[in-house]
C-alpha cells in the first residue's frame, strides 16, 4: 500500500549536520522528493532521487536511498537557521501520474 | 519567470456554502495538481489535470471538483462546506513529461469555514 512515515521533529546547532529520515512502503515508487515548507508558505521542492540511484548531492544537500530497505534520508550539512522549517518526503509511483503520497513530515528547529 | 499563483490566498465560508479556489501555472507547464493539507490528515492528492482532462484523481468526496482551462489554469471548487474542509489548499505545476515530472507549489489558499 501507500505509505511514506517520518519522524515528526529533529533539532540541531547551527553548523551541524541534520539527517532527516523517512521510510516508504510501496515498491512501486519511481520518483523520491524532498520538499521545504516554511510557515505560511507553499511547498519549496529542493532535490529528488530516481528510484534506481543511491546518492545524490546538490550542494549542501544529500540524498541517500536504500532501496532495499525502502529508506530514503537527506543531510543538510553546515546547518543554518534559516534551514528552520518542516520537511517532507514524497514518492511518486508508476502508472499514477502528478500523484505525490507525503510523509507527515519533520519539523527541524535550528538553535543558534 | 513567475512561479505558481492562486487566488484568493484567504477564504473565509460558512458551513452549507460553496467555494473556487483558482491556480495560475508556471508558463509552459500543462500538468496542475491540487492538494489538501491539514494538520490531523497532513498532505492529501485531490486530483491532477492536463490538458484539460482529470488524469487522476484522490479519495476525497464529490463535493470536490475540479476543471482546467485552454491555457493550463486550473480552478478547483467545493460546494456544500463542512467545518472539515478547513484547510490549505495547495496546487502544484509540472512539465509532466515522462521522468522526474518535478512539481512547483503555490503558496496555498487558506480556507477557514465557520
Amino acid at each position: 500500500g501507500e505509505d511514506v512515515e517520518q519522524s515528526l521533529f529533529l533539532s540541531v546547532r547551527e553548523g551541524d549536520s541534520s539527517v532527516i529520515n523517512c521510510t516508504y512502503t510501496d515498491s512501486s515508487s519511481t520518483y523520491l522528493y524532498w520538499y521545504k515548507q516554511e510557515p505560511g508558505a507553499g511547498l519549496q521542492l529542493l532535490t529528488y532521487i530516481f528510484s534506481n540511484m543511491d546518492m545524490k548531492q546538490d550542494q549542501r544537500l544529500t540524498v541517500l536511498l536504500n532501496k532495499k530497505d525502502k529508506h530514503l534520508s537527506l543531510r543538510i550539512a553546515d546547518t543554518q537557521t534559516g534551514d528552520s522549517a518542516i520537511y517532507f518526503c514524497a514518492e511518486s509511483m508508476r502508472n499514477q501520474g502528478g500523484k505525490l503520497i507525503f510523509g507527515q513530515g519533520t519539523e527541524l528547529s535550528v538553535k543558534p | 519567470k513567475a512561479g505558481v499563483t492562486q487566488t484568493p490566498r484567504y477564504l473565509i465560508k460558512t458551513r452549507g456554502q460553496q467555494v473556487t479556489l483558482s491556480c495560475s501555472p508556471i508558463s509552459g507547464h500543462r500538468s496542475v495538481s491540487w492538494y489538501q493539507q491539514t494538520p490531523g490528515q497532513g498532505l492529501q492528492f485531490l486530483f491532477e489535470y492536463f490538458s484539460e482532462t482529470q488524469r487522476n484523481k484522490g479519495n476525497f468526496p464529490g463535493r470536490f471538483s475540479g476543471r482546467q482551462f485552454s491555457n493550463s489554469r486550473s480552478e478547483m471548487n467545493v460546494s456544500t462546506l463542512e467545518l472539515g474542509d478547513s484547510a490549505l489548499y495547495l496546487c502544484a505545476s509540472s512539465l509532466r513529461t515522462s521522468g522526474s515530472n518535478e512539481q512547483y507549489f503555490g503558496p496555498g489558499t487558506r480556507l477557514t469555514v465557520t
